[in-house]
């Protein structure tokens, strides 16, 4: 089993419209945890970290249950910009686990 | 200011050939992690360095795979005798964090353009 799985899409979504997706870990020593952006053949960049409170930034909310071991990212309004892989990711320290640890992604795509 | 940069950004080799991939981190940055990504993967963890030590190479696929960061800035991962499923994006990420900070907000990983290899 992957330790970190997201649905890959892709989700074709109008723009303007709220979109949101899950992911899920299966390490509960996991103590990080990000939403990266990847657009095509680009180097990952970090789109927001995910704390427990929940955070927001603009039109981006990201959400961690650590009960259920499971992260969420909502989009609203979306542009024709947002556009893009949204790789979900964990950071395991210690026990020679150093590295982030990246789904594989959801691939979205905003459609005029 | 200035990012992670790497070095070729696109490599062609003839298997069996050894290269070498190039990552200069952001100034002052402690930790360098180098990843591997595959077509439709997300990134994989291959080594970290705190400063010139390697702390962790748990992720290297092989005897292969070899990463140095002598002087705890630029770092190289070479691959030896390259095979065909070597073939893939290599990051280079760079974040300021020290092991005993993490949780204290210094953990964010930069990521550097990437190197494109691929093994004919």
């Amino acid at each position: 089993r992957k330790e970190v799985e997201q649905d890959p899409g892709p989700f074709n979504v109008p723009e303007g419209a709220t979109v949101a997706f899950n992911c899920t870990y299966s390490n509960s020593a996991s103590q990080s945890f990000f939403w990266y952006r990847q657009d095509c053949r680009k180097e990952p960049k970090l789109l927001m970290s995910v704390y427990s409170s929940g955070n927001e930034d603009g039109r981006f909310t990201a959400q961690l249950n650590r009960a259920s071991q499971y992260i969420s990212l909502l989009i609203r309004d979306s542009k024709l910009s947002d556009s893009a892989t949204y790789l979900c990711v964990v950071n395991i320290w210690g026990g020679g686990a150093d590295g982030l640890t990246f789904g594989k992604g959801t691939h979205l795509i905003i459609q005029p | 200011g200035a990012g992670v940069s790497q070095s070729p950004r696109y490599k062609v080799a003839k298997r069996g050939q050894d290269v070498a991939l190039r990552c200069d981190p952001i100034s002052g940055h402690v930790s360098l992690f180098w990843y591997q990504q595959a077509l439709g993967q997300g990134p994989e963890f291959l080594t970290y360095f705190q400063n010139e030590a390697q702390l962790d190479k748990s992720g290297l696929p092989s005897d292969r795979f070899f990463a140095e960061r002598p002087e705890g800035s630029v770092s190289t991962l070479k691959i030896q005798r390259t095979q065909q499923e070597d073939s893939a994006v290599y990051l280079c990420a760079s974040s300021l964090i020290l092991t005993r900070d993490r949780g204290k907000g210094t953990d964010t990983q930069y990521f550097g353009p990437g190197t494109r290899l691929t093994v004919l």
